[in-house]
């Protein structure tokens, strides 16, 4: 198994520009969800998925969209970035809701906004 | 909302004991446990349901006080493999059942 899988590993964008994160996991999850990571301030969520055709956001939607057309992927875009949205990005997804079971993580994404 | 977890830092010897609380000022469903080492992806350690049971696997344990709506993560006799950030993620009761994480507790292991 793979795993959850993200790509690319690093990317640097400049203002203004867009681009997509992608996000795959063979386990058959129905949870999917985006975060980021910034030092000292722990994860935080983007957006998360319940499964196919279904997206809400989480506590720092601003900036970002994203889609669920099958049950293995996740993409995040960023509409037009701006050097707040440097960060470290993960996918991660479980097999049900975040309450009760594992998260499994992909191994990030390194966004620098110039 | 988020979780406060303490203390922000450790420094050990290794076969040293460590702890590692989180704090929360809600009603929690459970408490994740995770660890991170640098430029990597977080590794899940366990999941604490509300129920104050207490979990562990080789020389990690954790514990949750629902009353109190704390956990505790315990390392004992410590190895330089357990260095890394320790988070924990909450799930309030209320937050349809995202998880809130804290900021992190760094526990460096000397030789």
């Amino acid at each position: 198994n793979a795993g959850v899988t993200q790509t690319p590993k690093f990317q640097v964008l400049k203002t203004g520009q867009s681009m997509t994160l992608q996000c795959a996991q063979d386990m058959n999850h129905e949870y999917m969800s985006w975060y980021r990571q910034d030092p000292g301030m722990g994860l935080r969520l983007i957006h998360y998925s319940v499964g196919a055709g279904i997206t809400d956001q989480g506590e720092v939607p601003n900036g970002y969209n994203v889609s669920r057309s099958t049950t293995e992927d996740f993409p995040l875009r960023l509409l037009s970035a701006a050097p707040s949205q440097t960060s470290v990005y993960f996918c991660a997804s479980s097999y049900s809701i975040g309450g009760g079971t594992e998260a499994f993580f992909g191994q990030g994404t390194r966004l620098t906004v110039v | 909302q988020q979780p406060v977890q303490s203390p922000q830092a450790v420094i050990l010897r290794e076969g040293e004991d460590a702890v590692i609380n989180c704090s929360s000022s809600k009603a929690l469903y459970s408490v994740h446990w995770y660890r991170q080492k640098h430029g990597e992806a977080p590794i899940f350690l366990m999941i604490l349901l509300k129920g104050g049971e207490q979990k562990g696997h080789d020389k990690i344990s954790a514990s949750f006080n629902e009353k109190k709506q704390q956990s505790s993560l315990y390392l004992t006799a410590s190895q330089l493999s357990y260095s890394g950030t320790y988070f924990c993620g909450t799930v309030p009761m209320d937050s349809n059942y995202q998880l809130i994480w804290g900021a992190g507790t760094k526990l460096i292991i000397k030789p």
